[in-house]
């Protein structure tokens, strides 16, 4: 079945970067591309930036620009996160999520969720 | 890129319908039609519900359904059930490979 698959939680320290990864399965990784969003416990959803699994090209949110760095390894379906310099605020769940085949402006398939936890 | 306007908290009885409201601006919602809808259960990812403004993806009931009005879109939930209850969120593009997610909103089945 479609799914995306993320890597375990982390705890960092303030100050340190993190790296969350994503696999695909059950559909052509190149397709399709891949969205992170993050959530800080008990907030709402953040869109974080967008990746082309086809050809690389990304966009980050203004915000998190210079911290934030998105990839692809299409020899095995995996999406790629990164964010330096983490603070406490970066504290949150983060989630890939498919752009949906249908419609650019939706994101049909999600991630399980991987925790972050930046504490000294 | 300010978040999109949702009521913190909607509630209604088994049965009857309820509308959530999102608010966003001329660059966001009121120039595309590019608005999603998504169901959070606690400790869960969110789940697609409504894209492109009122259509629903293949598996979700067709007690939801969504619209869009200028620079505000709206889900309405009819026939409520207990499994309802949940946060949802709307998201919409905001131009030039952006998105910009709501505020969330708690809807409680009473």
């Amino acid at each position: 079945q479609v799914q995306l698959v993320q890597s375990g939680a982390e705890v960092k320290k303030p100050g340190a970067s993190v790296k969350v990864s994503c696999k695909a399965s059950g559909y052509t990784f190149t397709s399709y591309g891949i969205s992170w969003v993050r959530q800080a416990p008990g907030q709402g959803l953040e869109w974080m930036g967008w990746i082309s699994a086809y050809n690389g090209n990304t966009n980050y949110a203004q915000k998190l620009q210079g911290r934030v760095t998105m990839i692809t390894d299409t020899s095995t379906s995996t999406a790629y996160m990164e964010l330096r310099s983490l603070r406490s605020d970066d504290t949150a769940v983060y989630y890939c999520a498919r752009h949906s085949g249908t419609s650019a402006g939706a994101f049909d398939i999600w991630g399980q969720g991987t925790m972050v936890t930046v504490s000294s | 890129q300010s978040a999109l306007t949702q009521p913190a908290s909607v509630s209604g009885s088994p049965g009857q319908s309820i509308t959530i409201s999102c608010t966003g601006s001329s660059s966001d919602v009121g120039s595309y039609n590019l608005v999603s809808w998504y169901q959070q259960h606690p400790g869960k990812a969110p789940k697609l519900m409504i894209y492109e403004g009122s259509k629903r993806p293949s598996g979700v009931s067709n007690r939801f359904s969504g619209s869009k009005s200028a620079n505000t879109a709206s889900l309405t939930i009819s026939g409520l059930q207990a499994e309802d209850e949940a946060d949802y969120y709307c998201c919409s593009f905001a131009g030039s490979s952006t998105y910009v997610f709501g505020t969330g909103t708690k809807v409680t089945v009473l």
